[in-house]
């Protein structure tokens, strides 16, 4: 089975920082490019940012670009996300999602339980 | 900055028809913005639906169907059933970047 599990979340204040983890299973992972996608409580869905399979190419949304850092180890089958100069707008749950590229284009699936990150004093 | 508009909210009857829709705001959406439909219901994570404007996944009912229309992405569901409230969320490929839209909550009444 296709799993993708995030853990690392928790109540941070701000100015500091977390990691989020993303442990994959049952695909070979070093073949995909990976996903983070957040949502703020109540709010729709916000790209994060990607890697590609050999971390060769890499990007961010404007609004972490800077603060963020998405990075990955093919050997443990594991993503990640470095969140440094936390603001409260940061708080919501993180997904980390597949890059699935069919014939026809690509696609997100499948995607974690999401992990709640809570940026508060 | 780029924004991807979608309806905030719509409501159909068992059993109808309705149309959701994309827009990006750097022009028309074609089919190299890759367009996503993804459902998302409460409490739990998105699901795919529809990938490059219009192709299902193996799990995707058969209601459910993508397409350009007027400049804009489209998701159309035919025969809505109580089960398809939800928020759905399209998702555009600018290169390396996604954008996603605002969502739309569909109520099914």
């Amino acid at each position: 089975e296709v799993q993708l599990v995030e853990s690392g979340g928790g109540l941070v204040k701000p100015g500091g920082s977390l990691r989020l983890s993303c442990a994959a299973s049952g695909f070979t992972f070093s073949s995909y490019s990976m996903n983070w996608v957040r949502q703020a409580p109540g709010k729709g869905l916000e790209w994060v940012s990607s890697i590609s399979s050999s971390s060769s190419y890499i990007y961010y949304a404007d609004s972490v670009k800077g603060r963020f850092t998405i990075s990955r180890d093919n050997a443990k089958n594991s993503l990640y996300l470095q969140m440094n100069s936390l603001r409260a707008e940061d708080t919501a749950v993180y997904y980390c999602a597949r890059d699935v590229i069919a014939a026809a284009g690509p696609s997100f699936d499948p995607w974690g339980q999401g992990t709640l990150v809570t940026v508060s004093s | 900055q780029t924004v991807v508009t979608q309806e905030p909210s719509l409501t159909v009857s068992p059993g109808g028809t309705v149309t959701l829709t994309c827009a990006s705001s750097t022009g028309a959406v074609t089919s190299g913005y890759y367009p996503n439909w993804f459902q998302q219901k409460p409490g739990q994570a998105p699901r795919a639906l529809i990938y490059s404007t219009s192709n299902k996944h193996s799990w995707t009912p058969a209601r459910f169907s993508g397409s350009l229309l007027g400049g804009k992405a489209a998701l159309t569901l035919s025969g809505v059933q109580p089960e398809d409230e939800a928020e759905y969320y399209c998702l555009l490929y600018y290169g390396g970047a996604r954008v996603f839209g605002g969502g739309t909550k569909l109520t099914v009444l």
